[in-house]
């Protein structure tokens, strides 16, 4: 059964370092997402894409993020510049297009981020 | 902003039970509720999704119930397993443009099934 897979499954980094965050969606799938999750808390919405565009993004998506599809397969997490507080568990979610038929989302395995 | 709560926050019951677990939302204009399955230290795993024009849906020994009006939804899980122990995450879908759609979770239900 296709799946979302990311790498790395952990990463570790300095503060102030930059880290990308690697994801491949579920091939015929049109819509990519990225979410955190801090521990012990709620899963958020960071940003959504399509058609090589963000759609939408939380407030928590500020100019420190970036979102690429840099080829046909990988869609990638770039944060510029780490903090403390960015510490989280990052999911990638795909789903296969717009529509109430098509938008469920299926989730990767995440990549744990921990911050030094 | 829509605010999405799982009562109860964790539920211990013995293998074979019936049991239900809760989620209610705020903001009735919902595209659709997805339940997942979430183990320790683990990613998401999809279990229902109910389209907002359902009203149950169900897979396996599992049955969810939306009440859109109302703003919640049930999961039932029949003849739990020790196997089913795990959190469980409602999320509901709000269009957030170009066709794509921002989930909104809850917190979960940390379940544990007792052999």
């Amino acid at each position: 059964e296709p799946e979302v897979t990311q790498t790395p499954s952990h990463q570790v980094t300095q503060m102030g370092q930059e880290v990308i965050l690697r994801c491949v969606p579920i091939s015929n799938h049109l819509y990519f997402y990225w979410y955190r999750q801090i521990l012990g808390q709620k899963v958020e919405f960071l940003v959504s894409f399509y058609n090589n565009e963000i759609s939408e993004k939380s407030e928590i998506f500020d100019d420190q993020f970036s979102v690429e599809r840099p080829d046909g397969s990988n869609f990638t997490l770039k944060i510029r510049s780490t903090k403390l507080e960015d510490s989280a568990m990052y999911f990638c979610a795909s789903s296969l297009g717009a529509g109430a038929r098509n938008n469920e989302q299926f989730f990767g395995p995440g990549t744990r981020l921990t911050v030094l | 902003k829509q605010e999405v709560t799982q009562i109860p926050a964790a539920l211990s019951v013995p293998e074979g039970e019936n049991l239900v677990l809760n989620c209610s939302f705020t903001d009735s204009a919902i595209y659709n509720l997805q339940w997942f399955r979430q183990d320790p230290g683990k990613g998401l795993t999809s279990l229902l999704l109910i389209q907002s024009s359902q009203r149950e849906q169900t897979s396996g020994r599992l049955n969810a119930s939306l009440d859109k009006s109302s703003g919640r939804s049930t999961l039932y899980i029949a003849a739990s397993q020790p196997g089913d122990s795990a959190t469980y995450l409602c999320a509901v879908a709000a269009y957030s443009g170009a066709g794509s759609y921002q989930l909104t979770f809850g917190k979960g239900t940390k379940l544990s099934v007792i052999p």
